[in-house]
């Protein structure tokens, strides 16, 4: 159980182009999923927080209309890079909280490696 | 200074071998405390928690020092399968707060 989806897995896009990435939650309820970005030999930084149903809450110094965040299930939230550029490559990785869990009881995608050219 | 820090390593190790990975963190209300492991290119994935009385499970030892603010990860009988990076990771308000990792190679 507590598996956790993303798709695409691998995003190539050229400059200027919006990409979206998913993160479903298959076997569980997630009212709060996280995005993380991750540079290489970097730790994870937390993007945003999501809650269903709500607007998302952006972390210091991330775009939020540069990031678009969209939690319109409890099973699902979407990540859009819109006008993406090179700065933006990264590996990007949501995780979802069970909800009405503790913290800890967070589970993570396996990521999308996102290269913009 | 920041949230979680810990040595980035890398650790070069043979088989078998002893290794200790460290960790503090800066706030005091922190409440729990965890270690990942990531693999390259892939999902941290939950390995253990950390609790003051410290923990054990088969192979790997953590231990919290909550007045010190230090949280340990001990490997013993290091296999070649333990390469990867290892995560600390505190949680704040249901906030998780990641190291930057500490990069583990095993070798025969």
């Amino acid at each position: 159980g507590a598996v956790v989806s993303q798709h695409p897995s691998w995003v190539i896009c050229k400059s200027g182009t919006s990409v979206k990435i998913e993160c479903r939650s298959l076997d569980f309820q997630a009212t709060t999923m996280f995005w993380y970005r991750q540079f290489p030999k970097q730790s994870l930084m937390l993007m945003a927080t999501s809650n269903e149903g709500s607007k998302a809450t952006y972390e210091q110094g991330v775009e939020k209309d540069k990031f678009l965040i969209n939690h319109a299930s409890l099973t699902l939230s979407t990540l859009t890079v819109t006008s993406a550029h090179p700065e933006d490559s990264s590996f990007y990785i949501c995780s979802a909280r069970v909800s009405g869990a503790a913290a800890y009881e967070q589970y993570f995608g396996p990521g999308t490696r996102l290269t913009v050219t | 200074r920041k949230e979680v820090e810990q040595d980035p390593g890398p650790f070069n190790v043979p088989e078998g071998a002893t290794v200790a990975f460290n960790c503090t963190y800066s706030n005091s209300a922190s409440q729990s405390f965890f270690w990942y492991r990531q693999d390259c290119r892939k999902e941290p994935k939950l390995l253990m928690s950390v609790y003051s009385s410290g923990n054990e499970d088969g192979r790997f030892t953590a231990q919290l020092n909550r007045a010190s603010q230090y949280i340990s990860l001990l490997i013993r009988d290091s296999k070649l399968s333990d390469s990867a990076t290892y995560l600390c990771v505190v949680n704040l308000f249901n906030d998780m707060r990641f190291g930057a990792g500490t990069r583990l190679t095993v070798k025969p």
